[in-house]
Parts: C-alpha cells; sequence; structure tokens
C-alpha cells in the first residue's frame, strides 16, 4: 500500500488563483518531509520540513506540517503560468538508511493563462 | 558548477540488450540513488549507495544492476532481464548532513 499519498493527483487552475496540495503519509515518527517541483526534467527542492506547525514560505509557496494529523500541504497563492509543473511529497522514514525517501505519486498542476 | 551529470538524455535499448545509464556528481556527496518514474507515478528507488564500494537494493532492484568504484561515479545497467524498460530514470545524490537530494536531469529510456 502508497505510504505516501497525494491529493489532487491532477488539478487545472487559471493564473491568479489559490491551490492547496495535499500530502497525507503513513510514516510515524519520520526524520523529514520534503516538497520538490519537477517540470520536464530534476525535481527541485522546494521546502523540508520536521517540526510540526511551523510554515515554510517562500515568496507565493508555503508549506506546513501537521505530525499529529500525519499530513503537509503546499500552498501556492496568484498562480502563474510557470507553476504548472508536478510536485512531488516525499518523506525520510525513520531508521534503516539515512537519506532514503520514499515519494508520493505527486500532483500535476497546470495554470492556464 | 557543482551538480549532477547524467548521460545520454535519451537512450534506445534492442531486446536482449544491456544498457548503461551514467550518473555522476562533482558535490563530493557520499550517497548516491538511481530512481525510475513512470507516467502517473512516483519515484521509485531502484538502488542506493552510501559509501564507496557498497551499495544496496532498493524497491524495485530486479533487472538492474550498479557499480560503485568511485565516489563520483554510480552507472546504472538495465539488463536484458528488466522486461519493461522504458521509463525516465533519475539519479539523486546527498550530502552527509542530511536532506534534501539534489537530482540529476534524468535520462529516458525506451525499447526499440
Amino acid at each position: 500500500e502508497d505510504k505516501v499519498v497525494q491529493s489532487p493527483l491532477s488539478l487545472v487552475v487559471h493564473e491568479g488563483d489559490t491551490v492547496t496540495l495535499n500530502c497525507s503519509y503513513e510514516v510515524t515518527n519520520f526524520r523529514s518531509l520534503l516538497w520538490y517541483k519537477q517540470e520536464k526534467k530534476a525535481p527541485t527542492f522546494l521546502f523540508m520540513l520536521t517540526s510540526s506547525g511551523i510554515e515554510k514560505k517562500s515568496g507565493r509557496l508555503s508549506s506546513i506540517l501537521d505530525k499529529k494529523e500525519l499530513f503537509s500541504i503546499l500552498n501556492i497563492t496568484a498562480t502563474q503560468t510557470g507553476d504548472s509543473a508536478v510536485y512531488l511529497c516525499a518523506v525520510e522514514p525513520p531508521g534503516g538508511s539515512q537519506g532514503n525517501l520514499i515519494f508520493g505519486k505527486g500532483t500535476k498542476l497546470s495554470v492556464k493563462p | 558548477d557543482g551538480g549532477i551529470t547524467q548521460s545520454p538524455k535519451y537512450l534506445f535499448r534492442k531486446e536482449g540488450q544491456n544498457v548503461t545509464l551514467s550518473c555522476e556528481q562533482n558535490l563530493n556527496h557520499d550517497a548516491m540513488y538511481w530512481y525510475r518514474q513512470d507516467p502517473g507515478q512516483g519515484l521509485r528507488l531502484i538502488y542506493y549507495s552510501q559509501i564507496v564500494n557498497d551499495f544496496q537494493k532498493g524497491d524495485i532492484a530486479e533487472g538492474y544492476s550498479v557499480s560503485r568504484e568511485k565516489k563520483e561515479s554510480f552507472p546504472l545497467t538495465v539488463t536484458s532481464a528488466q522486461k519493461n524498460p522504458t521509463a525516465f530514470y533519475l539519479c539523486a545524490s546527498i550530502e552527509q548532513g542530511g536532506q534534501p537530494q539534489h537530482f540529476g536531469d534524468g535520462t529516458r529510456l525506451s525499447i526499440l
């Protein structure tokens, strides 16, 4: 079964809209949760979250983690066509090999002009 | 500029053929990873290596092999035993201090 579940799987919005992407996980005591943006090629790092309730912000993007309810959200305000991409959520599980990540299937965001 | 270089960008495999995907990094990172990405799927871990001359299987290692003879290099061989190799392959590395993983631009492999 999937340990990291993202929703929705795809989303179409218009420029200027605000979107919220969801990531829920079944990994307790994880080390960190990461968000990546993937356009055509390499995923690029957006945020890393380790503490519950502390918002990370970068320009129009922000993210927060709820460790009690086991989910994270990624918000994008005033969307632009350049925000069109697949957004990946990943969790670093406890124990085992440090550095390994479990990825969700991603949310494909399309922003129409 | 430091980074991860994957080559080639596109690769075609004939039936019964082994092909090798290159991944080189000049970030002085210890750990390196190979992922496979299929349409509509997330990244699935094939193999990873945390130090030179050592590597471990990930979730979908069957039909693949790797080597780690140098810190900078982590090539992936897709063998003829991998019956469905068509996918986008991503290489990543991570510094000793921890996340995030950094990714190369990927290799798209198709069957002829």
